[in-house]
Parts: structure tokens; C-alpha cells; sequence
């Protein structure tokens, strides 16, 4: 069974810092993929990257940045130079290849990010 | 702009009726969509897949009878809440995967439902 372990649970900066979300996985298979979506207060989801398992490759877009290690089974988040528009709520999330790259998501928790002025 | 849209965005309903909530893609064909439900400050959980043209196949734990869903057409899915229950109150959101070039998963903007 796959799972997503977001340990960081709520996260409060002030703007201009550097924050990283941690999302840990685990899964039995060697192909899946892997999510982060940004949830504000209104409730939408908002697709920010996928990333596939034989993709290690660090992605940097803008302000935010992807740090993928396979060896620590480990997919986590950074943003620098936060803004009060990045509050929100954040979800890793993991889908397995035999079920199709766009196929049904396993989240985790979620990370309840707060930027004060 | 979004391309899967959800309607109604909130509704209150009284205890025992039913509601209708729908899910469109809106530029592209999902003949796969998803419904999930998400709790107040919690993680979303996957009630179902919805098959276009099929049987949607339903998670372990959901009441395939109190949460019907139909995926009549290519870019429609609708997820109906029947006798609902004030327990029933939650934020329901669907998902479609896109296709090329929007390959990857799109969430609507997700339904509020209060059941009182």
C-alpha cells in the first residue's frame, strides 16, 4: 500500500523567508508519480508539479523549487522568499503507475503554511 | 482558468433530501474522474472512480448507495448525495486527468455541502 507522510503539520514565517515542506512516501512500486497541490482558503486545488519516479532531477520554477531523492524516498518543497500569498495548505501526493500517471491520488495530511507581513 | 469546474460551489440542504453535485471538464475528455471528500482541516480521502459509460468503483467504506455516481458523458460526472445526513456535511472535489498538452490531474474548485 502506498502512503504519504507529511510530518509538518502547520509552518509560520515571516515574508522573505525560506521555507521547505517535507513529504515523505513510501510505495512498493518502481514507476509512480509524484504531486504537490497548493489548497487556499477557498478550497481549490491548485496543481503546482508532477514529478515521475525516474525523475530525479531538482525543478526550480519562479520561487518555488523540488528537491526529489529517491534514496531517502523523499519529495520535498521550498519556497524562497515567501509572500502572504503562498498561505495555504499544501498536499504531497503519490499515484502509481499501474494505474496511470493521472489516476487517483493518494494524499498526505497537508502543511498549513502561514506568511506574516 | 480552471478547466474542471464544479457546480454548485455551496449548498445547504435539509436532512433527508438529496443533492446533485456536478463536475465538468471543461476543454478536454476525462473518461476517468474522481471524487474525493476532504473534512474540515484533514487530507483528502478518495470515495470513488468515476467511469464514463461504466459502473463507477468505489472505495473501501463508501455507500455506493448513498453516494451515486454517474459519468454519462466525456466531460461530465455528477456525484449525487441521497438522504443526507448532517455527518454528510463536507467539501466534496472531483478530479479529471487532461490530456496532452494539459497531461496531469485538475481539480474542480470543490462543492461546500451543510446538511442541516
Amino acid at each position: 500500500a502506498q502512503k504519504v507522510t507529511q510530518a509538518q503539520t502547520e509552518i509560520s514565517v515571516v515574508e522573505k523567508e525560506d521555507v521547505t515542506l517535507d513529504c515523505v512516501y513510501e510505495t512498493r512500486d518502481t514507476t509512480y508519480y509524484l504531486f504537490w497541490y497548493k489548497q487556499p482558503p477557498s478550497g481549490e486545488l491548485v496543481f503546482l508539479i508532477r514529478r515521475n519516479s525516474f525523475d530525479e532531477q531538482n525543478e526550480i520554477s519562479g520561487r518555488y523549487s523540488w528537491n526529489f531523492q529517491k534514496s531517502t524516498s523523499s519529495f520535498n518543497f521550498t519556497i524562497t522568499a515567501s509572500q502572504v500569498v503562498d498561505s495555504a495548505v499544501y498536499f504531497c501526493a503519490l499515484s502509481e503507475a499501474n494505474t496511470g500517471a493521472n489516476s487517483k491520488l493518494t494524499f498526505g495530511k497537508g502543511i498549513t503554511l502561514s506568511v506574516r507581513p | 482558468g480552471a478547466v474542471v469546474s464544479q457546480h454548485p460551489s455551496r449548498v445547504i440542504c435539509k436532512s433527508g433530501t438529496s443533492v446533485k453535485i456536478e463536475c465538468r471538464s471543461l476543454d478536454f475528455q476525462a473518461t476517468t474522474m474522481f471524487w474525493y471528500r476532504q473534512f474540515p482541516k484533514q487530507s483528502l480521502m478518495l470515495m470513488a472512480t468515476s467511469n464514463e459509460g461504466s459502473k463507477a468503483t468505489y472505495e473501501q467504506g463508501v455507500e455506493k448507495d448513498k453516494f451515486l455516481i454517474n459519468h454519462a458523458s466525456l466531460t461530465l460526472s455528477t456525484l449525487t448525495v441521497t438522504s443526507a445526513h448532517p455527518e454528510d456535511s463536507s467539501f466534496y472535489i472531483c478530479s479529471a486527468a487532461g490530456t496532452l498538452p494539459r497531461d496531469t490531474i485538475y481539480f474542480g474548485e470543490g462543492s461546500w455541502l451543510t446538511v442541516v
